[in-house]
């Protein structure tokens, strides 16, 4: 399967500021990514389908402004956290679309203080 | 919209003995796909089986196994042999995938199961 890895694997910011994650296809041409978000204990929940070239499919309930994504070429999309608060602290996990399958990056823990 | 659920929030077995987690799922699709996914401490996301739903044959990998019954929208994992390293989260997952591409997967709440020495 594909090699995805993520940047950073944590990262703490303060309230108010933005905050960049990367994800990356290592061996594999990514069409589409996906990214995920994951509460301590709980279950992963689509946040987005991001989408070579073009914007960025959000699920309902996620704001898109708050949320930026951006795929710009078949090996990377970055997820941008606008105005962090401590809401959004949690587990943003990133997947890239194989044959049937998805492959997934190890995560990265967001904390905002 | 489709649903996941999982009814075994936690599990626990003794090693080499075998255990079955449950699953079932809601949709409309004809053509989707289901997978368990493994998520140990690392929290690294593992596949650790697919299941095509046009395929009426059960997948298997090596000690672990699925038991799917379409119309009763049901897709259990059995895993034989259990072993410490199976110790992990579980979550069971739906896909869709059209002609344009895959969409995002759809997981279940998870169940913890915790393989005892």
């Amino acid at each position: 399967g594909a090699v995805v890895s993520q940047h950073p694997s944590r990262v703490i910011c303060k309230s108010g500021t933005s905050v960049k994650i990367e994800c990356r296809s290592l061996d594999f041409q990514a069409t589409t990514m996906f990214w995920y978000r994951q509460f301590p204990k709980k279950s992963l929940m689509l946040m987005a389908t991001s989408n070579e070239g073009s914007k960025a499919t959000y699920e309902q309930g996620v704001e898109k402004d708050k949320f930026l994504i951006n795929h710009a070429s078949l090996t990377l999309s970055t997820l941008t956290v606008t105005s962090a608060h401590p809401e959004d602290s949690s587990f943003y996990i990133c997947s890239v679309e194989g044959l049937y399958e998805q492959y997934f990056g190890p995560g990265t823990r967001l904390t905002v203080t | 919209a489709q649903t996941v659920t999982q009814s075994q929030p936690e599990m626990s077995v003794q090693e080499a003995e075998t255990v079955t987690l449950s699953c079932t799922y809601d949709t409309s699709e004809s053509n989707y796909y289901l997978f368990w996914y493994k998520q140990p401490p690392s929290r690294q996301m593992i596949l650790v089986i697919r299941q095509e739903a046009y395929k009426q044959q059960n997948a298997t990998e090596n000690r672990f196994s699925v038991n799917f019954q379409k119309a009763a929208k049901s897709f259990s994992l059995k895993i034989s042999d259990s072993q410490l390293g199976d110790t992990a989260m579980y979550f069971c997952a739906f896909m869709t995938h059209s002609g344009g591409g895959a969409d995002g997967l759809t997981f279940g709440k998870g169940t913890h199961l915790i393989i005892q020495p």
